[in-house]
């Protein structure tokens, strides 16, 4: 069964880095592009980007690019999301899901940016 | 950005009816190898999003054939027939065609 499980999340304050992870299992997580999705508490879906299966190669929305970095351990199945200098707006639940398809999501991950 | 514009917003329907979603992309979803990557994902209350439908019209593994995608270029409709109270929730399409990748605004899908 595949299974994406998230952890990281929680309260953080504006201009301060956060590092996500989503641990895989189930499938050969070495074959798969991975990707990152985040949705607003307004229900808005948006892309963050996506990772090559050997982590040579990534994509970004353009207006996260500058401040979210996504990597990979393959040898531990585990994907990361390094987001810094954050923002009020980035307040979301953020999902791990194996692309391209995004036919498997994990259960999400809480992201609140306060003061 | 593609802009994928879904319709309507909300959608009531009485079970064992037959609703129809509609997505529209801003520019056309046909990529350069031929493929058509638009997908239909439901995210039940308080879950997160599944895949239903890719590149179009080809169903997830596991998933009724009560579910149904079409559609071309821009143009795409989901269909579900003799709905069921599973099938309550939040509907999204998504294009996969055009980097960045990117999301309909939902339809949410209650029971009448």
């Amino acid at each position: 069964e595949v299974q994406l499980v998230e952890s990281g999340g929680g309260l953080v304050q504006p201009g301060a880095s956060l590092k996500l992870s989503c641990v895989a299992s189930g499938f050969t997580f070495s074959d798969y592009w991975m990707s990152w999705v985040r949705q607003t508490p307004g229900k808005t879906m948006e892309w963050i980007g996506d990772i090559k299966y050997d982590g040579s190669y990534t994509n970004y929305a353009p207006s996260l690019k500058n401040r979210f970095t996504i990597s990979r351990d393959n040898a531990k199945s585990t994907l990361y999301l390094q987001m810094s200098n954050v923002r009020s707006e980035d307040t979301a639940t953020y999902y791990c899901t194996r692309a391209p398809r995004l036919d498997y999501w994990g259960q999400g991950v809480m992201v609140t940016v306060s003061s | 950005d593609v802009v994928m514009t879904q319709t309507p917003v909300s959608l009531s329907v009485s079970l064992g009816g037959q609703v129809s979603i509609s997505c529209r992309s801003s520019q056309s979803l046909v990529h350069n190898n031929g493929n058509t990557y638009l997908s239909w994902y439901l995210q039940k209350p308080g879950q997160s999003p599944q895949l239903l439908i890719y590149k179009v019209s080809n169903r997830f593994s596991g998933i009724s054939d009560r579910f149904s995608g079409s559609g071309s270029g821009t143009d795409f409709t989901l269909k579900i027939s003799r709905v069921e109270p599973d099938d309550l929730g939040v509907y999204y399409c998504g294009q996969g065609t055009q980097y960045p990748w990117t999301f309909g605004g939902g339809t949410k899908l209650e029971l009448k």
